[in-house]
């Protein structure tokens, strides 16, 4: 069965600090990953993360693919209490439906 | 603003009612998917259409569910004598097919008391 996990759960950090999140996978014919943020509302899209080893960056976050480790992570530099959300991964296969799978999460909270 | 919308933003009904919420998605995009979410869950995949077809319907939507978009524009969920489990967020999403990329709306937010 297809699957994402996501690691931590949840964290809090202080304003500044560097933050790592981790996503793997377990999905047949992968084709894609995904980053959303989500904060009280629907998720915003991040990354979408296709080839091994090119990062995406966009300001302050940036996320990288590895297709051997079956994982991809998103860094968070200089946290701000903005950043405080929860970051989904999601992950398409290439069957024709484009069905994402989804990862739980993890909530993320940056203190001042 | 010419992102997903959603209507209504938050509904609050009766178990046993029936409700319908609409999705307006981005006018290019031909592919509309709904979402239910749970409190610290993902995203649950319900149904999605390419253009007015549903293509996908899945396997946890109870017969209860159904969506419609009938002129491959805006689509409609309907809930079918509503139970306190339906209570969740209800999101849709719009892409390109073959794209993977899909954009949120703000979701519907369900309270079934």
């Amino acid at each position: 069965e297809d699957k994402v996990v996501q690691s931590p759960l949840s964290l809090v950090v202080h304003e500044g600090d560097t933050v790592t999140l981790n996503c793997s996978y377990e999905v047949t014919n992968f084709r894609s990953l995904l980053w959303y943020k989500q904060e009280k509302k629907a998720p915003t899209f991040l990354f979408m993360l296709t080839s091994s080893g090119i990062e995406k960056k966009s300001g302050r976050l940036s996320s990288i693919l590895d297709k051997k480790e079956l994982s991809s992570i998103l860094n968070i530099t200089a946290t701000q209490t903005g950043d405080s959300a929860i970051y989904l991964c999601a992950v398409n296969n290439a069957g024709n439906n484009r069905k994402l799978i989804w990862g739980l999460g993890t909530s993320l909270g940056v203190n001042p | 603003d010419t992102g997903v919308s959603q209507d209504p933003r938050h509904k609050i009904t009766k178990r046993g009612q029936n409700v319908t919420f609409r999705c307006d998605p981005i006018s290019e995009h031909n592919r509309l998917y709904w979402y239910r979410q749970t409190l610290g869950q993902g995203p649950e995949f319900l149904t999605y259409f390419q253009n007015e077809a549903q293509l996908e319907k899945s396997r946890l939507l109870s017969d209860r569910f159904s969506a419609e978009r009938p002129k491959g524009s805006f689509s409609t969920l309907e809930i079918q004598r509503t139970e306190q489990g339906d209570s969740a967020m209800y999101l849709c999403a719009s892409g390109f097919a073959g794209q993977e990329t899909q954009y949120f709306g703000p979701g519907t937010r369900l309270l079934v008391l």
